[in-house]
């Protein structure tokens, strides 16, 4: 495409429901990112693919969070059992690799997510 | 391990006044560096990027950035301030060694003001 998507743009669950947000990154990027963007907070790592590696999952928060990349292009993340501290904006987005000219990431616009 | 620190979350100029955002990073290994914009509602777009070539880096919509290793400092500048560049900015860093994942600051939201 011709950038990142993100789906949903908004979404409004309860506490201890599960959550999936989805992105879709530009055609022929290889690394994917999630971060969790809160109030005052900045933007936090969550976790990155790179092509057939072993995702880097250091940033995930808890076991709650899970992430896939299916076909090494379209991801979810997965929260279960929501908490209310789980309230962020969450963006997605790509890089065509990982070398040295390949570093500039492309966002998507997020998901802002609401937990009650 | 990598750091960035945005001194100000808030900054306030004038419209036609110089823009000074400061960015302060740490890292033990030749850093990379980025300018990212936010505007409301929106996803980061790249301002600019410093990547070893050349200390001083042009990006879009006027601004530039300068990295001096001795102050170990990127700050953004642009000479003068335009209503349309109110939005959220964000430094990041990311060094050969730090998987690809880029480490953010706190972000600084800049006004202009008539």
């Amino acid at each position: 495409g011709a950038g990142v998507s993100q789906s949903p743009s908004n979404k409004v669950t309860e506490k201890g429901k599960d959550v999936e947000l989805r992105c879709d990154p530009i055609s022929g990027h290889t690394a994917l990112y999630w971060y969790r963007q809160s109030l005052g907070q900045g933007l936090e790592f969550l976790i990155y693919f790179q092509g057939n590696s072993a995702p880097d999952k250091s940033g995930l928060p808890s076991d709650r969070f899970s992430a896939e990349r299916t076909g090494g292009s379209v991801s979810t993340l997965t929260i279960q059992r929501t908490q209310q501290e789980d309230s962020a904006v969450y963006l997605c987005a790509s890089s065509l690799g990982a070398g040295q000219g390949q570093r500039e990431l492309f966002f998507g616009e997020g998901s802002r997510l609401t937990v009650l | 391990a990598q750091s960035v620190t945005q001194l100000g979350s808030h900054v306030s100029v004038s419209e036609g006044a110089l823009v000074l955002l400061r960015c302060n990073y740490s890292s033990s290994v030749p850093p990379y560096l980025f300018w990212y914009v936010q505007y409301p509602n929106q996803g980061l777009q790249l301002l600019l990027k410093y990547t070893s070539a050349a200390t001083l880096v042009k990006g879009i919509n006027g601004f530039e950035a300068e990295f001096k290793k001795s102050e170990t400092s990127f700050h953004l500048t642009k000479p003068s301030a335009h209503m349309s560049d109110a939005a959220e900015y964000f430094c990041a860093v990311t060094t050969t060694g730090g998987g690809n994942k880029l480490t953010f600051g706190t972000g600084t939201q800049l006004k202009v003001e008539l």
